[in-house]
């Protein structure tokens, strides 16, 4: 899996977009992103997933740059329950019965909402 | 649906001592991964079982052991318990189809304290 940067913490005002960047400049072609957050005392929670193209769900969205060498995941409207470590986590789809199911945790990007 | 569900949540053991946690994951999902967090070293993925068989393992020494039964529930046994085995053991869970991208549902943990 190849490694990713981010910064270890950032604070974001309520209501506020929160963009979260994460370096990923090994990643190979045939790597998707992924990014997954902890709210405190919980286990991990899945966000998104993209391979180039910039992909929105009802969480949150996520720009790939056209070199794929960085991204950046967007909270629109960051509300307080949005405090949380969020991780990129870079790795190969996987499929089937393949073996690449385990996750490889960064130490993420601790963001703090603020009201 | 119901989530992962694990148990106990807290645990506290002493050194020497063996441990057993427990993992139920969703209805229908018949991965089941096993990851340990500590501050220090984060989150660290410990091994996947998969229809009763172990597909995939970390770099965790034998004294961390698991299964799975048939009906998918996973337990996970450490033995000769340290006081670095105090953890967040998390238990996530997939249902590992052909459909790509299969996100992992997380479980809240259970708290383990070796004194």
């Amino acid at each position: 899996d190849a490694k990713t940067t981010q910064p270890p913490s950032m604070d974001c005002a309520e209501g506020r977009a929160a963009n979260l960047p994460c370096n990923h400049s090994t990643i190979s072609g045939n790597e998707y992103v992924y990014w997954y957050r902890q709210i405190h005392s919980q286990g991990p929670q899945y966000i998104i997933h993209g391979l180039k193209n910039n992909e929105t769900n009802e969480m949150a969205s996520l720009i790939i740059t056209e070199d794929r060498k960085s991204s950046t995941l967007i909270l629109p409207h960051a509300t307080l329950r949005d405090t949380a470590v969020y991780y990129c986590i870079v790795r190969v789809a996987p499929s089937g019965g393949g073996s690449n199911y385990k996750l490889t945790f960064g130490k993420g990007t601790l963001l703090t909402v603020n009201p | 649906k119901a989530g992962v569900t694990q148990t106990p949540r807290y645990l506290i053991k002493t050194r020497g001592q063996q441990v057993t946690l427990s993992c139920s994951p969703i209805s229908g999902h018949r991965s089941v991964s096993w990851y340990q967090q500590t501050p220090g070293q984060g989150l660290q993925f410990l091994f996947e079982y998969f229809s009763e068989t172990q597909r995939n393992k970390g770099n965790f020494p034998g004294r961390f052991s698991g299964r799975q039964f048939s009906n998918s529930r996973s337990e996970m046994n450490v033995s000769t318990l340290e006081l670095g085995d105090s953890a967040l053991y998390l238990c996530a869970s997939s249902s590992r189809t052909l459909v790509p991208h299969n996100e992992q549902f997380f479980g809240p943990g259970t708290r383990l304290t070796v004194l």
